[in-house]
């Protein structure tokens, strides 16, 4: 089946400090990879993607790798700042563009305080 | 960019009452949305998908008699949580994609903030 792992949270980070959020995936085939970040009061935002192994996405500072071997798609960011308070989900699809079904795992909660 | 909206943010009711939640695409045409709902601790999961104008399909283990989806418009979903009980209490969200309003397709899930649904 299709399954998604990921880091427990809350995470509560100092300003510039380094992030990293585990997650894991379990699927048939050659899933897309998913993160998706929900900033208070909004609905979850698309933060980047990779869709075939090795592929990197990378948006507003953040990057993650599709690492099928160890069947991984870790997000990262080098300094985060406050505005990155949020939850993050993973997620896959066997679309490219994840416009059907999407496997979560249970989303993080990232706290980064001045 | 897409906007979809969610009413209301949050509710309590009585164990045995219904609770409708609405979803709502402010800016674009939504040809088909999806609900999905998350237990604590637990991952968010789809529970249904439907295509305006057509019954909604619902996942393994979804009670449709119990969760009454209507997606009678390209800008409006309800989900109904008939004859709530507090295992029901959970935090829905919903989504959607279709057309942008030049009428070309849109090939992500755009999603609401999320009602979170108490049952006492």
């Amino acid at each position: 089946g299709n399954s998604v792992t990921q880091m427990e949270g809350p995470v509560t980070l100092s300003e510039e400090a380094f992030l990293t959020i585990n997650c894991t995936y379990t699927a048939t085939g050659y899933p897309s990879l998913f993160w998706y970040v929900q900033y208070p009061g909004e609905g979850l935002q698309l933060l980047l993607k990779a869709t075939k192994a090795d592929d990197k996405g990378s948006n507003k500072g953040f990057e993650a790798t599709y690492r099928k071997e160890t069947t991984s798609f870790h997000l990262e960011k080098g300094s985060v700042q406050v505005s990155d308070s949020a939850v993050y989900f993973c997620a896959l699809s066997h679309l490219p563009t994840g416009a059907n079904n999407l496997f979560f795992g249970t989303g993080t909660r990232l706290t980064v305080i001045p | 960019g897409a906007v979809v909206s969610q009413h209301p943010s949050w509710v309590i009711c009585k164990s045995g009452t219904s609770v409708k939640i609405e979803c709502r695409s402010l800016d674009f045409q939504a040809t088909t949305m999806f609900w999905y709902r998350q237990f604590p601790k637990q991952s968010l999961m789809l529970m249904a998908t439907s295509n305006e104008g057509s019954k909604a399909t619902y996942e393994q283990g979804v009670e449709k008699d119990k969760f009454l989806i209507n997606h009678a418009s390209l800008t409006l979903s309800t989900l109904t949580v008939t004859s709530a009980h507090p295992e029901d209490s959970s935090f829905y969200i919903c989504s959607a994609r279709g057309r942008g309003l030049a009428g070309g397709p849109m090939y992500e899930q755009y999603f609401g903030p999320g009602t979170r649904l108490t049952v006492t």
